[in-house]
């Protein structure tokens, strides 16, 4: 059991569905992150919120929107994906330098 | 840019043998540097970190890692391995001008055989 907590925890969707991911973290974190993993590659930052104000997006398509309500919360919104976006969505969370913690991931699949 | 390399993608090892997975970064710049692990389905989990001090940094799971300057590594070695360690290991950098980015390598598959 984490303190970053992501559902769903898989998720299918067709290239014209709507969809988000949620991340909840209970640990007081100010920052927090989406990270997309694909075979074979490495784990590629796409977005960086800090106190609820994103600081990084990583050069991500538009068919993905975060939405950081509250340092607690981060979303994912998807719309109009690509089969290539399959992929395992992982949300980290952070304070100074005690380390990222991560949850279990979304196992997104694109048909 | 900030990048890691892990040389090798998989390391077959038997129990009980000891190994060493490797890692390289490439800035020149101060870091910080991580060391997680994934199981099956699962997130990553932190094994240890590198601020400052000590270059030998011991962490969970009775793993330890390394730092050298010099040669911009911080390889990851455990004396003994279990069956339970086979999992995917990775490892990771910030910058310390930059603590918002934290880049990862492509990860070394440790496999542990009985």
């Amino acid at each position: 059991e984490t303190g970053v907590t992501q559902t769903p925890r898989h998720l299918v969707m067709g290239m014209t569905n709507k969809k988000s991911l949620k991340c909840e973290q209970h640990l007081g974190h100010n920052a927090m992150y989406w990270y997309k993993q694909s075979a074979k590659k490495p784990l590629e930052l796409m977005f960086v919120y800090n106190f609820k104000e994103q600081t990084e997006n990583n050069s991500v398509p538009s068919r993905f929107s975060p939405e950081c309500p509250n340092s607690s919360h981060l979303f994912l919104h998807l719309h109009t994906l690509q089969p290539e976006d399959s992929a395992l969505y992982l949300c980290a969370s952070s304070q100074d330098l005690q380390g990222w913690d991560f949850g279990q991931g979304t196992r997104l699949t694109v048909v | 840019a900030q990048s890691v390399t892990q040389l090798d993608s998989q390391v077959p090892v038997f129990e009980e043998a000891p190994v060493e997975l490797r890692c390289n970064y490439s800035s020149s710049v101060s870091v910080y540097l991580f060391w997680y692990v994934q199981y099956p389905n699962q997130g990553l989990q932190l094994l240890l970190k590198y601020l400052s001090g000590s270059t030998l940094v011991k962490g969970i799971n009775g793993f330890e890692a390394e730092f050298n300057k010099s040669q911009t590594s911080f390889h990851l070695r455990k004396p003994s391995v279990h069956i339970s360690d086979t999992a995917e290991y990775f490892c990771a950098v910030s910058d310390r001008s930059n603590t918002d980015k934290l880049i990862f390598g492509t990860g070394t598959r440790l496999q542990v055989f009985p």
